[in-house]
Formats: structure tokens, C-alpha cells, sequence
């Protein structure tokens, strides 16, 4: 059990829209990131956060943001999609001791 | 930017046979390295974080080597069986544990 939970599953969003999704690390104190994964390629890393705060960002537009909650659950949120926005959409936390627990993944098509 | 390289991309086996395959990585500012398992419809399975130099870590009939002055791991299978299907991701951290960087994937697919 990776301790990672995400919601929603699935998720058909139309170009232009916005979309939150979201993640709940098992326990608190951890460091929670996002990743993005597109076909046939290794995930990329979009940005993390601890203690509610961005703490490392990847080469990703200002289009996604993120919040990390007092409970230590987060939130991805992506505006104006784009059709290459479709992707898995992967949360990791990272334990003090450095491990690192995938979730499931959010699926996203933009059409 | 950070280049993490694996091959091959996709790998057929036949169930019985070994193999191996490669994940080519940074040579300097060495942390540590990740394997991942990942099976379709699951999560990624963490399976070794390698950080010396010659390290071999081993988990079943799945075991990985390390070179950090070439920077390269390679993982192996021995014996494939058709649950080991699943795609192999090795992952560089940045720093101490922190934002990965993943290589594309190697594909297995072990048939019966």
C-alpha cells in the first residue's frame, strides 16, 4: 500500500477549460510532488510541495498550479488546456527517510 | 537538464529466458538511483535505490547493479514469467531525494 490516494480516476475535459486534481498522502508530514506522464514517456516532474509551500518547480507554464493543504493533502490545477495537457498525471510523496509511494495516477483527456 | 537514458524501449522475452536492460545517467553530483516497476492500471512499485558505487541490490529474480563513475545501472530478470510484464522506470534524484528525473521506460513483455 503506497499510501497515496487520487481522485478522480478518469477525467474528459474540452480545450480551454480548467481542471483540479487532486491527492491525499496516507500520512502528514511528507513532501507531496507531481508528476506528468505522456504516452511513451518517462514522467516529468512538475512541482512539489512541503509545509504548504512550493518548494521546486520543473519546466512547466504557469498554467499549472498547485496548493498543498494543512492536512497535507494537495491539489494540481491546470488552466486554459491545451490537447498536449492529456497525460497521467502521477502524486508522490516522499517520506523523511526518502521513499517515494505513487499514487494511481489521474487520467486526463483533453478533447 | 538532466539526461536519464534506458534501453531498449521495449524488450520481448520468452518466459524461461533472462535478460537485462540499461539506464545511462549523469556521472556527477551522484545521489542515489531509483527502480521502479510499474504494471498497467497500478501504481509505480518502488524496487531498489542503489547509492554506492558497485552496489548490487537483489529482489527475487530481479536484481540491479550500479556504476557511478560511467553512470550506468543495469537492471536483470532471471527465469522471465508472464506476471513480470510491466514497464521498468529508472529515476535520478536532483539532490537529496527531492524532484526526480525518470528515464523513458523499458517495456517488458514476457510471453508464455
Amino acid at each position: 500500500d503506497a499510501g497515496v490516494t487520487q481522485s478522480p480516476t478518469h477525467l474528459i475535459k474540452t480545450r480551454g477549460q480548467q481542471v483540479t486534481l487532486r491527492c491525499s498522502p496516507k500520512s502528514g508530514h511528507d513532501t507531496v510532488s507531481w508528476y506528468q506522464q505522456a504516452l511513451g514517456q518517462g514522467p516529468q516532474f512538475i512541482f512539489q510541495y512541503y509545509e504548504e509551500e512550493e518548494r521546486q518547480r520543473g519546466n512547466f507554464p504557469d498554467r499549472f498550479s498547485g496548493h498543498q493543504f494543512p492536512n497535507y493533502s494537495s491539489e494540481l490545477n491546470v488552466n486554459a488546456l491545451l490537447l498536449g495537457d492529456s497525460a497521467l498525471y502521477l502524486c508522490v510523496r516522499r517520506t523523511v527517510t526518502y521513499e517515494q509511494y505513487f499514487g494511481p495516477g489521474t487520467r486526463l483527456t483533453v478533447t | 537538464i538532466l539526461n536519464v537514458e534506458q534501453s531498449p524501449q521495449s524488450l520481448h522475452v520468452q518466459e524461461g529466458d533472462s535478460t537485462n536492460f540499461t539506464c545511462s545517467f549523469p556521472s556527477s553530483n551522484f545521489y542515489a538511483l531509483h527502480w521502479y516497476r510499474w504494471e498497467t492500471a497500478k501504481s509505480p512499485e518502488a524496487l531498489f535505490v542503489m547509492t554506492l558505487n558497485g552496489d548490487e541490490k537483489k529482489k527475487g529474480r530481479i536484481s540491479a547493479t550500479l556504476n557511478t563513475k560511467e553512470g550506468y545501472s543495469y537492471l536483470y530478470i532471471k527465469g522471465s514469467q508472464p506476471e513480470d510484464s510491466a514497464t521498468y522506470l529508472c529515476a535520478f534524484p536532483h539532490d537529496a531525494g527531492n524532484k526526480l528525473t525518470f528515464g523513458g521506460g523499458t517495456r517488458v513483455l514476457v510471453k508464455p
